[in-house]
């Protein structure tokens, strides 16, 4: 069974530092992909970055970043110089076949992100 | 295009009603689903559809109903509502393909209580 975990539950930081928020998936399939996803207070979700299997490459967008090994099943994503607008919950998520073409996402229980002035 | 539509987006409700939580998407997309976030749970798939007609379940299936009879609409229907269904509801919809990749697009949820 797919399985993603979110060990940091809530993470508090002061303005401008970096943080990393941890992602680690357990699957069995040699293709699949992983997702972020951000939950301003607002309550929407809002997609941040999908990664396939076969990427390794880390990707930068901005102030985020994404650092992925297959080797230890992890996808962190880091916030530089972290501002009061990041504060948010933030959900890793693993696709999962379904039938057919279609797919699942199975989610993390997130971590919950507070920056303070 | 309005992207996802979820109505209403606050309910309250007492044990043994029904009700049903629309979904709406105006993308063309094949695939829709429905997922409830609880605290410390992230969010867990109750149903979903890869196409009108074409429904399945997801994890949390028990107590709720779909349908999809059009490819735009995907109901949520609580059959005798609970106080466990008290819960913040998600509709998600994403194209399908070869790959499972593709983003899935989610509404603004909807927030139900079951007193």
């Amino acid at each position: 069974a797919q399985k993603v975990t979110q060990a940091q539950t809530e993470i508090s930081v002061v303005e401008k530092e970096d943080v990393t928020l941890d992602c680690v998936y357990e699957t069995r399939d040699t293709t699949y992909y992983l997702f972020w996803y951000k939950q301003p207070p607002s309550g929407e979700l809002v997609f941040l970055i999908r990664r396939n299997s076969f990427d390794e490459q880390n990707e930068i967008s901005g102030r985020y970043s994404w650092n992925f090994q297959k080797s230890t099943s992890s996808f962190n994503f880091t916030i530089t110089a972290s501002q009061v607008v990041d504060s948010a919950v933030y959900f890793c998520a693993l696709s999962e076949p379904l039938l057919g073409t279609a797919s699942k996402l199975t989610f993390g229980t997130g971590t919950r992100l507070q920056v303070t002035l | 295009n309005a992207g996802v539509t979820q109505t209403p987006k606050f309910q309250v409700l007492k044990t043994g009603q029904s009700m049903t939580l629309q979904c709406a998407q105006d993308m063309n997309h094949e695939y829709m689903s429905w997922y409830r976030q609880d605290p410390g749970m992230g969010l867990r798939l109750i149903h979903y559809s890869v196409g009108a007609g074409i429904t399945d379940q997801g994890e949390v299936p028990n107590g709720y109903n779909v349908s999809r009879s059009t490819t735009e609409d995907f109901p949520l229907r609580l059959l005798s509502a609970a106080p466990s269904q008290t819960s913040v509801y998600f509709c998600a919809s994403s194209l399908t393909s070869e790959s499972s990749y593709n983003e899935q697009f989610f509404g603004p949820g909807t927030r139900l209580t079951v007193l």
